[in-house]
């Protein structure tokens, strides 16, 4: 049970350029997020999909795009990279449990650099 | 939307000390409100969380208070070791948000062995 994997670990890019970063979950959970971490910030939810075939804007969601792929799958698009995207990114998933509680399980991240 | 303040940003302890974070959030209508804690180069991981409907809860050396009229709720750490070190986040849900959680900018604490 690997949980939450994300790929790549770690990207440069630079201004203008294009890529998708990866996330899957093996936990068989209805939810799925992606978030950006940056210093002093928190965390900053971009988009989430509450099921497969759904998906919603977040806090901060310009000059990003997600898919749904699947129940396992959820990616995160930049079509045009830009300096202000430099930030360690997240996903994550969750169920909601009886009572309204929940956990969100999040992968290793992502460190992507854009110059 | 939903607005979570959260201090200090840092905190510095002796070991075996307590140590508090204090969070407070803007829309009365949040119902669920967890404590992730991330340790230097690692994920954000869960280690308590409250309802609304309850003003307290114990785990270990660890509780979270509530209090729903004052809109804040603190985490509590008594007996505070080195491996405590770590940056701890607060988050709210707001009911009928589906499970949009907002996140205070975190709080570094630091214990001194």
């Amino acid at each position: 049970n690997a949980g939450v994997t994300q790929t790549p670990k770690f990207q440069v890019l630079k201004t203008g350029q294009s890529m998708t970063l990866q996330c899957a979950q093996d936990m068989n959970h209805n939810s799925m997020y992606w978030y950006r971490q940056d210093p002093g910030m928190g965390l900053r939810l971009i988009y989430y999909s509450a099921s497969e075939g759904t998906t919603d804007k977040g806090e901060v969601p310009n000059g990003y795009n997600v898919s749904r792929l699947n129940k396992r799958e959820f990616s995160l698009r930049l079509e045009s990279a830009a300096p202000s995207q430099t930030s360690v990114y997240f996903c994550a998933s969750s169920e909601q449990t009886t009572g309204g509680m929940e956990t969100q399980y999040f992968g290793p991240g992502t460190r992507l650099l854009v110059l | 939307g939903e607005n979570v303040e959260q201090h200090p940003s840092t905190l510095s302890v002796q070991e075996g000390d307590s140590a508090v974070i204090k969070c407070t959030y803007s829309d009365s209508a949040s119902n669920y409100f967890p404590w992730y804690k991330q340790e230097l180069g690692k994920r954000p991981q869960l280690i308590i969380d409250i309802r609304s409907n309850v003003g307290e809860k114990k785990d270990q050396r660890i509780a979270v208070t509530l209090n729903k009229t004052a809109k804040h709720f603190s985490l509590h750490i008594t007996e505070t070791q080195p491996e405590d070190s770590a940056v701890y986040f607060c988050a709210a849900r707001k009911r009928n948000a589906g499970n949009m959680l907002t996140f205070g900018g975190g709080t570094r604490l630091m214990v001194k062995p």
